[in-house]
This record gives structure tokens, C-alpha cells and sequence, in this order.
């Protein structure tokens, strides 16, 4: 799997957007980014995931870059309970069995009221 | 209704000593996993199992075990617990059609060897 490189910690005041940067060069052609966070003494909670299209869902938006190298999580009204360790995750879609995620060190975001 | 559920939640017990931590998933799901996460908060994968059979075996002692009686259950029993074996487990599950290879995991069981 290609390793992902996050800024270690970020602040974003409640109510504005968080941009949540992530760079992952050495992705291959069939890899997907994925994004996970977790909230404190919870586990891991799936966010979002795309190959190269820009998705949207309830919870978040992601960006990718054209070249791929590169993707942005945007939380577009942080509330204080988005308080988390942030993943982002490159890995194979391929729905092999021996499919598994390798989590990386992520960004700690904390929304400030 | 917990998707992935792990009991118990907190474990304390002494050093040598052999516990078990139960974990069962209620999505129809056919492939589970352990993953440890440790004091300095890295996650990493331990076992995986795809329809009882283990699939990921990643370089973990054989003092851990993982059971998986069925489809739904995954178990992890570990023998003669050291203090290094203290840590946050986490069970987890996924499909590529039902979850489209998104891991759901449980709140984990925090094992603290004394």
C-alpha cells in the first residue's frame, strides 16, 4: 500500500470548514484514498473514499488532485464533536480477502469554540 | 443494535495469564478483523479471517490466537500475557458488496497487564 503523509495536528474554530490535507505520491493507478477518523476511547469510523473523482456524502467532501498525488477531507460546518484523529488511507478496492487498511499516525483536529 | 460488538470492554489482569476477548458482527459480513493499538496510538492490523479462514497474519506472536467459530465471530485468545501485550483492541468487519470494502469497527477492549 502507498503511505500518506498529514500534518500531525490542526485547530479549526466551530462552524467553519475544515480542510484536512494529505498527500499520498506514490499511489497506484487502482488505489483508493480513503478517510477514517477516530473520536477518543471510540474506534475508527469510516468517512469517505474515492479513486479520482471528488465525492460527496453527509458527513464530508474529498478532493482529489488530477494527478492523484494529493486529496483534501473537507468538513464544511465543523461542530465540536468533529474533534478526532483524522486517517487518511490509500489501499487496493479490489474486494480480495486479503484486503486490510494500514492506518498511518493522521492529523488531530480540534474545532475550538 | 452494535454492528460490531467486543467484550468485555475493559480487561485488567496479570502478567502470565490467559484471556480471551470476544467479538461478533451482525452485518452479514464475511470478513473480520483484530487490530492492536498501542500506547502510542498507532493502529495496526493483526489478523484478518474470511469466512473462518485467516487470511492476514501479520508477524503477530503465536501467543494470540484468533478463533472464528463462524462467519459472525471472531475471538482472540492470548497465552501468557506480558505487560507489552497492554492496549486498545479493536475487532472489525467488512464485504466488498454489503459494505463496499468499508471497515466498520467495534469500541474496542482496552487489556491492561499488570
Amino acid at each position: 500500500d502507498a503511505k500518506t503523509t498529514q500534518p500531525p495536528s490542526m485547530d479549526c474554530a466551530e462552524g467553519r470548514a475544515a480542510n484536512l490535507p494529505c498527500n499520498h505520491s506514490t499511489i497506484s493507478g487502482n488505489e483508493y484514498v480513503y478517510w477514517y477518523r477516530q473520536i477518543h476511547s471510540q474506534g475508527p469510523q469510516y468517512i469517505i473514499h474515492g479513486l479520482k473523482n471528488n465525492e460527496t456524502n453527509e458527513m464530508a467532501s474529498l478532493i482529489i488532485t488530477e494527478d492523484r498525488k494529493s486529496s483534501t477531507l473537507i468538513l464544511p460546518h465543523a461542530t465540536l464533536r468533529d474533534t478526532a484523529v483524522y486517517y487518511c488511507i490509500v489501499a487496493l478496492n479490489s474486494g480480495g480477502s486479503n484486503y486490510k487498511l494500514t492506518f498511518g499516525k493522521g492529523t488531530l483536529l480540534t474545532v475550538n469554540p | 443494535d452494535t454492528a460490531v460488538s467486543q467484550t468485555p470492554k475493559y480487561l485488567v489482569t496479570q502478567m502470565g495469564n490467559d484471556k480471551s476477548i470476544k467479538c461478533e458482527q451482525n452485518l452479514g459480513h464475511d470478513t473480520m478483523y483484530w487490530y492492536k493499538q498501542d500506547s502510542k496510538k498507532f493502529l495496526k492490523i493483526m489478523f484478518s479471517y474470511n469466512n473462518k479462514e485467516l487470511i492476514i497474519n501479520e508477524t503477530v506472536p503465536n501467543r494470540f490466537s484468533p478463533k472464528s467459530p463462524d462467519k459472525a465471530h471472531l475471538n482472540l485468545h492470548i497465552n501468557s500475557l506480558e505487560l507489552g501485550d497492554s492496549a486498545v483492541y479493536f475487532c472489525a468487519s467488512s464485504h466488498p458488496v454489503l459494505s463496499g470494502n468499508t471497515i466498520y469497527f467495534g469500541e474496542g477492549s482496552w487489556l491492561t497487564v499488570v
